[in-house]
């Protein structure tokens, strides 16, 4: 079965630091999108990332940024300058292969971020 | 702008009963998607849509039935009720394939 892998359930960050939340992901298609989402305690789903596969550049948004490696299926991300409203589930997400449209996401389980004042 | 709303917010049912997720998004978005979290999971894809009319099965669609009878709304139905449904639901709408997912703030269903 098709996978989006993220390695970490949990990851802690002082306040101003810097941290990487890491995900690998096994689609077959060439081009391509992937995202970051971010669910805070509220539930709400909302958009940190977006990097097109074609790009050969990184996405960044301000203080969030990817490290996008597309030979090896790996798409990390780094958020700088943490603040403690980043603290929120993280998930990656990439598509889905095996319906009729590139829409389709599939998801990873999460990262729980912490960040400690 | 509402964005993307879905109703109700919480909801239990007894097993065997049905009932409709509604989910209602004003940005004239051609696809739309149904998820369903589970409590430690990511998302999982129950059903999609690419346009009025047009919908297809995504990763887990066994239980649930949808309809997009316009643009605007795309309901998820129930039938019998069954515990493994207990979950929380997301509706998203997209502008096209590739594009942010806009996401409602999810209905939390409980099946007892």
């Amino acid at each position: 079965a098709q996978t989006v892998t993220q390695s970490q359930p949990e990851m802690s960050v002082q306040e101003a630091e810097t941290v990487t939340l890491s995900c690998t992901y096994d689609t077959s298609e060439s081009d391509y999108y992937l995202f970051w989402y971010k669910q805070p305690p509220s539930r709400q789903m909302i958009l940190v990332i977006r990097q097109e596969a074609y790009k050969q550049q990184n996405a960044t948004e301000n203080r969030f940024s990817v490290n996008f490696q597309k030979a090896a299926k790996s798409f990390s991300l780094k958020i700088s300058d943490s603040q403690l409203g980043d603290a929120a589930m993280y998930f990656c997400a990439s598509p889905w292969d095996y319906g009729g449209s590139q829409g389709n996401l599939i998801f990873g389980k999460g990262t729980k971020l912490s960040v400690k004042p | 702008n509402a964005g993307v709303t879905q109703t109700p917010k919480f909801r239990i049912l007894k097993i065997g009963q049905s009932m409709t997720l509604q989910c209602t998004q004003d940005m004239n978005h051609n696809y739309m998607y149904w998820y369903r979290q589970d409590p430690g999971m990511g998302l999982k894809l129950i059903y999609y849509s690419v346009g009025a009319g047009i919908t297809d099965k995504g990763e887990v669609p066994n239980g649930y039935n949808v309809s997009r009878s316009t643009t605007e709304d795309f309901p998820l139905r129930l039938e019998l009720a069954a515990p493994s449904q207990t979950s929380v639901y997301f509706c998203a709408s997209s502008r096209d394939q590739g594009y942010e997912q806009y996401f409602g703030p999810g209905t939390r269903l409980t099946v007892t």
